[in-house]
Formats: structure tokens, sequence, C-alpha cells
């Protein structure tokens, strides 16, 4: 079926340590990968995505890498800073007659100072 | 403009009202999208129009209808609704085909009681 799994569901880290999120999809013809940033109360805003005709992209401190044939994708966050605590979501896009996102359980993130 | 606007921010229902949420885009988005989410959750899709017409119903009671009267609008008609639905209503819109990002609405948070 339609699926996302997202790992770890909590995560704390060290101002400026690096933050890993791991998120596996089921579905091999999903070809999008967005990361969500959603802070208390807000809307999820897009904070990086992924095509699947690339294996890795960043910008600035946020990078993501997506493998195809294990059909995993990767948020990564270097130099984390307060700021960056929030729930993270990563989704796929998948077709059912249109396209729809499905996401992942999502990560609570939280930077300690 | 990248703002998806909705309306109205909260909303609080008996089980026996009848209630519009509404969602307004202009970015020329032609695939439209409404989410449920409850606390702590990931967004849960619920509906997907596509050039204004209904390709996705995920499964979702009778007591929520969808409209789409145009390609800048879209709605989400709530009758009989139990206190379980109470949860946040996020609308979303993207480029139909799937690829692209989507972007999300502030959301209505509808409490039943």
């Amino acid at each position: 079926g339609e699926n996302v799994e997202q790992h770890p569901s909590t995560l704390s880290v060290q101002e400026g340590d690096s933050a890993v999120i791991k998120c596996t999809y089921s579905d091999s013809a999903s070809n999008y990968f967005p990361w969500y940033k959603q802070e208390l109360g807000k809307r999820p805003q897009l904070i990086i995505d992924i095509r699947s005709n690339v294996g890795e992209k960043k910008d600035q401190r946020i990078a993501v890498t997506l493998n195809k044939t294990a059909k995993h994708f990767s948020l990564h966050i270097t130099e984390t800073q307060p700021e960056d605590s929030a729930v993270y979501f990563c989704a796929a896009s998948i077709l059912s007659g249109t396209y729809k996102y499905i996401f992942g359980t999502g990560t609570r993130l939280k930077v300690l100072a | 403009d990248t703002e998806v606007t909705q309306t109205p921010k909260h909303l609080v229902m008996g089980m026996t009202n009848k209630k519009s949420l509404k969602c307004e885009q202009h970015m020329g988005h032609r695939a439209m999208y409404w989410y449920k989410q409850k606390a702590k959750k990931p967004p849960e899709l619920m509906f997907v129009y596509s050039y204004e017409k209904l390709s996705i119903n995920e499964s979702v009671p009778s007591r929520f209808s969808p409209e789409c009267p145009n390609s800048s609008l879209l709605n989400l008609h709530l009758h009989a609704l139990q206190p379980e639905d109470s949860a946040l209503y996020l609308c979303a819109s993207s480029q139909a085909g799937g690829n692209t990002e989507a972007f999300f609405g502030q959301g209505t948070r509808l409490t039943v009681v």
C-alpha cells in the first residue's frame, strides 16, 4: 500500500551538531520527495525537495539524499540552531489517478542551546 | 503571490450545525487539496481536485463535502460532525503534475462541541 515511514520520531541535538532524519517509501513510481517544517500552530512549509532524477541536493545548511533502489531518502541539517526546532515531515508524491502527497509520521527536532 | 488563504482561522460548531471552510489561491495552481491534521500527527489527505474536478476522495465520510467553484477557490462543507472531527484542516495547492511544491494555507482550527 501507500506508505511513508519516518524515523526517528523525536531527535534532540546540541546546538551546532548535525541532525539526520530518514524516510522510506513504498511506491516505486514516486518521483518527488519534499520535506516540510512545521512550527507549533503554523502551516507546513517546504524547506527542500528532491526529484527522482537527482541523488542529492543541498541548500546552505540543509541537504537531502535519495536512494531510489532502496527507496530511502534522508534530510541532513548541519550546524543546527535553536530556530531549527520544529516538527519535520517527509512526503512522497504518489500517482493514484492524479498525484497526491503522502506524509511521513513526523520527527520532532529539539535543538538544545 | 505565493499565499494560500484559508478562512476562518478558528471555528467552533455544534454537532447539528452546517458550516463551510474556504480556501483561496491566486498562483494559477490547478491542483488543490484538503488535509486533516490531528495534534502530533502528520497531515492526512482527504480530497484532491485537479482542474476543478474531484479526482481523489480518501474514503472521507459524507458529512464532509468538498466543492471547487473555480480554479482559485476550494470549499469544504461540514454537516453533522462529530467531536472526533475536531482538528486542524489544511488546504494546499500545487501545479498539476505531482512533482512540484505544495503550498499550504495556515489552516482552520475546528472544534466540534
